[in-house]
């Protein structure tokens, strides 16, 4: 059964640094893994979908690397913003499945 | 494109009622559709997976007889949860994908809030 595993379970960093969150899992036969942002009390917001054939996505300040065969992925932040305070959650498609991670919980102080 | 609408977006009820719970898919055809329960500060756990016209597939530990799930069409699924007790108290999310889209892409809806008192 594939298990997610997103470190660090926090984070609190000051406005304009660059960030890094780190989502691990453990079995490397994925269709694809996405990166959502959900705020306190609230649905989904998909960030960015990366197939299992790309290495990477980006968006505007956001960049998602992939690497299947050491089970990794990395969600980088650039410039972070008080705006962008919120949980961070890693899901990793399979066939026909979604198994998300526990989250990284976000705060960018001003 | 890709939306996935949920509703009600919040329901209180009381313990020992059962409530049901739509999801709908509106501008495309939903092949498969998930249901998920985060409860407070976790994250989201798959209850249960349903293909349009087939009995849904619950995972380990969810009870299928307490979570009904109906997926009677390619636009909409329900979760009823039945005889609810406050324990059942969750965020509930549900998720839709279809395969001639981006393959496996699931797109979510908004949740609903399900508070037994």
């Amino acid at each position: 059964k594939q298990e997610v595993t997103q470190i660090p379970a926090a984070l609190s960093v000051p406005e304009g640094e660059n960030l890094v969150l780190n989502c691990s899992f453990t079995d490397s036969a994925i269709y694809n893994l996405q990166w959502f942002r959900q705020d306190p009390g609230k649905g989904l917001t998909s960030l960015l979908l990366i197939q299992s054939s790309q290495r990477e996505q980006t968006s505007g300040r956001l960049n998602a690397s992939l690497d299947k065969s050491s089970g990794r992925s990395t969600l980088y932040i650039a410039a972070s913003q008080p705006g962008d305070s919120a949980t961070y959650l890693c899901a990793v498609g399979g066939n026909n499945d979604m198994r998300f991670g526990a989250g990284t919980r976000l705060t960018v102080k001003p | 494109g890709a939306v996935v609408s949920q509703h009600p977006s919040w329901v209180i009820c009381k313990s020992g009622t059962s409530v049901k719970i739509e999801c709908r898919s509106l501008d495309f055809q939903a092949t498969t559709m998930f249901w998920y329960r985060q409860f407070p500060k976790q994250s989201l756990m798959l209850m249960a997976t349903s293909n349009e016209g087939s009995k849904a597939t619950y995972e380990q530990g969810v009870e299928k007889d307490k979570f009904l799930i109906n997926h009677a069409s390619l636009t909409l699924s329900t979760l009823t949860v039945t005889s609810a007790h406050p324990e059942d108290s969750s965020f509930y999310i549900c998720s839709a994908s279809w395969l001639a889209g981006v393959y496996n892409e699931q797109f979510f809806g908004p949740g609903t809030r399900l508070t037994v008192l």
